[in-house]
């Protein structure tokens, strides 16, 4: 069975730069025909996504985010990650990993808990 | 960039149909993702390429997508299907996945 668990510090200073990682089991991302993303979710508000890594570690980004955003693979830890430089209050928000189905139309069919970055001095 | 228009909140009382409908410009020729999300919990994928059924959810989910609208439909709605509901479709445009900003199902 498919698991996602983000993790990574609660708190970020604004400007600084904001860091996560999913743990995927169930799956290998090293293997997989799939593409493995990040989204976010204001308080109160829709899902927005960040960007997705395939296994080859070609990455896609929202274009909106793509200047701020890194996302890589860490394939011997079964691990992907996501720094986003220069974060303010409006980057607070519930950070969901998830497994990006890829290709034309795609779709997120498994997703992690999420988890709380607030961007606060 | 592409928008997806969804109403606030959809109204239902058990054992009737929910409605949850997805607006945007010619979405008939896009693929169309819905998902669930329950208080303090991940959103859970229900129906993918407009009319599909992930393994595990029931058959009174579907989808149905033509012209600007796609609509999401909930049949002999129960208490456990109250929740958020939120579609999602690829922008070529952009090459960005867009979501709608969800509408709230409140069974009665």
């Amino acid at each position: 069975q498919l698991q996602l668990q983000e993790s990574g510090p609660g708190l970020v200073k604004p400007s600084e730069t904001l860091s996560l990682t999913c743990t995927v089991s169930g799956d290998s991302i090293s293997s997989s025909t799939y593409n493995w993303g990040w989204i976010r979710q204001p308080p109160g508000e829709g899902p927005e996504w960040i960007g997705s890594v395939h296994e080859s570690g070609r990455t896609y980004y929202n274009p909106s985010l793509k200047s701020r955003a890194t996302i890589s693979l860490d394939t011997s830890k079964n691990q992907f990650s996501l720094k986003l430089s220069s974060v303010t209050a409006a980057d607070t928000a519930v950070y969901f990993c998830a497994r990006d189905r890829g290709g034309s139309y795609s779709y997120f069919d498994s997703w992690g808990q999420g988890t709380l970055v607030t961007v606060s001095s | 960039s592409y928008v997806l228009t969804q109403p606030p909140s959809v109204s239902v009382a058990p054992g009737r149909t929910a409605n949850v409908t997805c607006g945007g410009h010619n979405i008939a020729n896009k693929r169309v993702h819905w998902y669930q999300q329950k208080p303090g919990q991940a959103p859970v994928l229900v129906i993918f390429y407009d009319n599909y059924r992930p393994s595990g959810i029931p058959e009174r989910f579907s989808g149905s997508n033509s012209g600007n609208t796609a609509t999401l439909t909930v049949s002999g709605v129960e208490a456990g299907d109250e929740a958020v509901y939120f579609c999602q479709v690829w922008d070529n445009s952009a090459d960005s996945y867009v979501f709608g900003s969800g509408t709230k199902v409140t069974v009665l």
